[in-house]
């Protein structure tokens, strides 16, 4: 088991709410990235947060946005839920190394939009 | 754009037999690439990493070889157990540390 703790587990939200997600990083990690899973589909890059800055973002709208805390967890805030918006939300925590490092992932937060 | 692929989408084995799975991905220029196993409405859990500078890594009965030039890694799972039954996804770094997965690969070991 990692490190990677996420919050709520799961949660239902109605189209057009928002809704903040949050991501407990491993020990000594400094960088957390986000990452969107559909059902059946590949987990898709969101965005990732380095020394409480955004360091790179996906193909998604600015309603998604993000923030990274001294302490290196981070929150996920979606505004203005649409139904597409339906998914596994996980959180990957990694130390910060030109991409060299293994990235560890939380359990995951199964957001249903209705 | 990085494109990660894996074949087969699902297979189903006979428990005791040889698991293969393959990944593709179109853009060389990786810093590593990670094999996953994620269990239905979980998380990922990392099975392997490979540097973009090795050819293989092992631990236990999971062996992953990665031919960069190629674009191809291959995840061997020896003498498939039930409890192997799982989606195992192939993932690569690439620019900012970001990850590009595949859609993955979902296993069934029939006992």
């Amino acid at each position: 088991e990692t490190g990677v703790t996420q919050s709520p587990t799961h949660l239902i939200k109605t189209r057009g709410q928002q809704v903040t997600l949050r991501c407990s990083s491993q020990s000594g990690h400094n960088t957390v990235s986000w990452y969107q899973q559909a059902l059946g589909q590949g987990p898709q890059f969101i965005f990732q947060y380095y020394r409480e800055e955004e360091n790179g973002r996906g193909n998604f709208p600015p309603r998604f946005s993000g923030l990274q805390f001294p302490n290196y967890s981070s929150e996920l805030n979606v505004n203005a839920l649409e139904l597409d918006d339906s998914a596994l939300y996980l959180c990957a925590s990694s130390l910060h190394s030109l991409g060299h490092t293994e990235a560890f992932f939380g359990q995951g937060t199964r957001l249903t939009v209705v | 754009k990085q494109e990660v692929t894996q074949i087969p989408a699902a297979l189903s084995v006979p428990e005791g037999e040889n698991l293969v799975l393959n990944c593709s991905f179109t853009d060389s220029a990786i810093y590593n690439l990670q094999w996953f196993r994620q269990d239905p409405g979980k998380g990922l859990t990392s099975l392997l990493l490979i540097q973009s500078s090795q050819r293989e890594q092992t631990s236990g009965r999971l062996n992953a070889s990665l031919d960069k030039s190629s674009g191809r890694s291959t995840l061997y799972i020896a003498a498939s157990q039930p409890g192997d039954s799982a989606t195992y996804l192939c993932a690569v770094t690439h620019g900012n540390n970001r990850l590009a997965f595949g859609k993955g690969n979902q296993v069934v070991v029939i006992p």
